[in-house]
């Protein structure tokens, strides 16, 4: 067990209107990371976070913004939710610092934007 | 920059048979390599990774992948498929730089049928 809370799980809203997915670790881990995954994309990195206030964008970051204002907690921010965003996003995290360390996965969340 | 190949989006095998899935990755420093199981509605799993110890890695569940730097490879395989390996199998790549991310395949779909 990674220690990795994503909530919510499950949400459907409408175009336009904003979104914050949370992701919370148990273990005050450094590295977290946001990814987006979808149908014939595999996964996708969003924003990825290496400290508190400390993040940077990934592949895919358009459209979204992040926060890591405690050690604990990655919020992803859709300001205005657009139907290509709807996915299932994961958040993960990465206990030590090299390029040999894995990173682990939250259990994700689905998003429908209608 | 580095990238992973996975070829075969979908593998399918008989219960008892051989599983391969194969993984090519491109990278200009020595890689770290790493594989992932995703079950259905849940989050990726750490399968094995490659850090250059051994290239034979031994992972979870069975699972076994060969480094071949020669060929660029690192292709997973189990001798004996069961019906509990249906699932989606991640391929990643440790990216360079010191950025700590990882580069992902985009995942071959696993069945087994009885």
């Amino acid at each position: 067990d990674a220690g990795i809370t994503q909530s919510p799980r499950h949400k459907v809203t409408e175009t336009g209107t904003p979104v914050t997915l949370r992701c919370h670790q148990t273990e005050n881990h450094r590295y977290m990371y946001w990814y987006r995954q979808d149908p014939g994309h595999g996964l996708r990195l969003i924003h990825y976070s290496y400290g508190v206030k400390d993040t940077d964008k990934g592949e895919v970051s358009d459209g979204y913004s992040v926060s890591r204002s405690k050690t604990e907690d990655f919020l992803l921010t859709l300001e205005s939710a657009t139907s290509s965003q709807t996915s299932v996003y994961f958040c993960a995290i990465k206990r030590d610092r090299g390029r040999g360390q894995p990173q682990h996965f939250g259990d994700g969340t689905r998003l429908s934007i209608l | 920059a580095q990238s992973v190949t996975q070829l075969g989006s979908h593998v399918s095998v008989s219960e008892g048979a051989l599983v391969l899935l194969r993984c090519n990755y491109s990278s200009s420093v020595p890689p770290y390599l790493f594989w992932y199981v995703q079950y259905p509605n849940q989050g990726l799993q750490l399968l094995l990774k490659y850090t250059s110890a051994a290239t034979l890695v031994k992972g979870i569940n069975g699972f076994e992948a060969e480094f071949k730097k020669s060929e660029t490879s690192f292709h997973l395989t189990k001798p004996s498929a069961h019906m509990s390996d249906a699932a989606e199998y991640f391929c990643a790549v440790s990216a360079e730089g010191g950025s700590e991310k990882l580069v992902f395949g985009k995942g071959t779909k696993l069945t087994v049928n009885p």
